[in-house]
C-alpha cells in the first residue's frame, strides 16, 4: 500500500531551466496538494487541485509557476525560468475527497536546488 | 487570516522525561481542526495527533496528548516518556472546516532534542 510518491527526491537546476516535480497521490485518493518549505521555516500551502482541476490555487506565485492533475498520471509541479529563491522542499500530500475528518497524507518532499 | 505561532525554536529534553511544546494561534472561526505534525531528519511529513475544535476533550495518542484550550487559542503538545526517536521539527497547523480546501496554515516548527 504505497503512500504519496514524490520524484524526483533532489533535483538540481541551474536559474533560468524549468523543474518538474511529480507527484502520484495514495491510490485512491482524487485530491492534491501542494506545500513548500523555505529553510528553517514551516510549509506553506500553494495548490489544491483535483482530476483535471484546480480548486484553490491562492499560495502558487502567479508567474512561473503551473500546477496540474490529469486524468492519467500523477500530479506535476512546474516551475519555469527558475531562480535561487525557488530552493525549496515542496511536499506533495493527498487526501480521498474533503479533508479535515480525512487527514492529508504527505509525501517525502522534493528538494530543489537552484545553482 | 489565520495564524500559527510556535515561540520556541529549540527544545531539549532527556530521554524518558516529559517534554511540552506551545503553540498558539490566532482565527475567528468557530469549526476548525488543529493537528501537530512530525518531520524527522528523513524530512517525511508525519501526523502526530489531530484535534476538532468542537470536542472539549483533549486528544491522546499514546505518549503524545495535547491540552486544547480554545478560548486561550492555545494547543500543546506533551510527549511524556520521551525517547530518542522522537528527535525532529515538531510543526502545529490549523485547519478551518467551512470552505475547506485542505490548507494547513502550519507554525514555524520547534526542534525537539532528546538526549540520552
Amino acid at each position: 500500500n504505497a503512500g504519496v510518491m514524490q520524484n524526483p527526491r533532489h533535483l538540481v537546476r541551474r536559474r533560468g531551466q524549468e523543474a518538474r516535480l511529480r507527484c502520484s497521490p495514495v491510490k485512491g485518493h482524487s485530491h492534491v496538494y501542494w506545500y513548500r518549505q523555505l529553510p528553517e521555516e514551516g510549509l506553506k500551502f500553494m495548490v489544491y487541485l483535483q482530476k483535471e482541476n484546480i480548486i484553490d490555487e491562492s499560495g502558487m506565485p502567479k508567474e512561473r509557476f503551473s500546477a496540474e492533475f490529469p486524468k492519467e498520471g500523477p500530479s506535476i509541479l512546474r516551475i519555469q525560468q527558475v531562480v535561487r529563491g525557488d530552493s525549496a522542499a515542496y511536499f506533495c500530500a493527498s487526501s480521498p475527497r474533503y479533508t479535515g475528518a480525512n487527514v492529508l497524507t504527505f509525501g517525502a518532499g522534493s528538494r530543489l536546488t537552484v545553482l | 487570516a489565520q495564524t500559527v505561532t510556535q515561540s520556541q525554536p529549540e527544545m531539549s529534553v532527556q530521554e524518558a522525561e516529559t517534554v511540552t511544546l506551545s503553540c498558539t494561534y490566532d482565527t475567528s472561526e468557530n469549526n476548525y481542526y488543529l493537528f501537530w505534525y512530525k518531520q524527522p531528519p528523513s524530512r517525511q511529513m508525519i501526523l502526530v495527533i489531530r484535534q476538532e475544535a468542537y470536542k472539549q476533550q483533549n486528544a491522546t495518542e499514546n505518549r503524545f496528548s495535547v491540552n486544547f484550550q480554545k478560548a486561550a487559542k492555545s494547543f500543546s503538545l506533551k510527549i511524556s516518556d520521551s525517547q530518542l526517536g522522537d528527535t525532529a521539527m515538531y510543526f502545529c497547523a490549523f485547519m478551518k472546516v467551512t470552505g475547506n480546501t485542505g490548507k494547513l496554515i502550519f507554525g514555524q516548527g520547534t526542534t525537539l532534542q532528546v538526549k540520552p
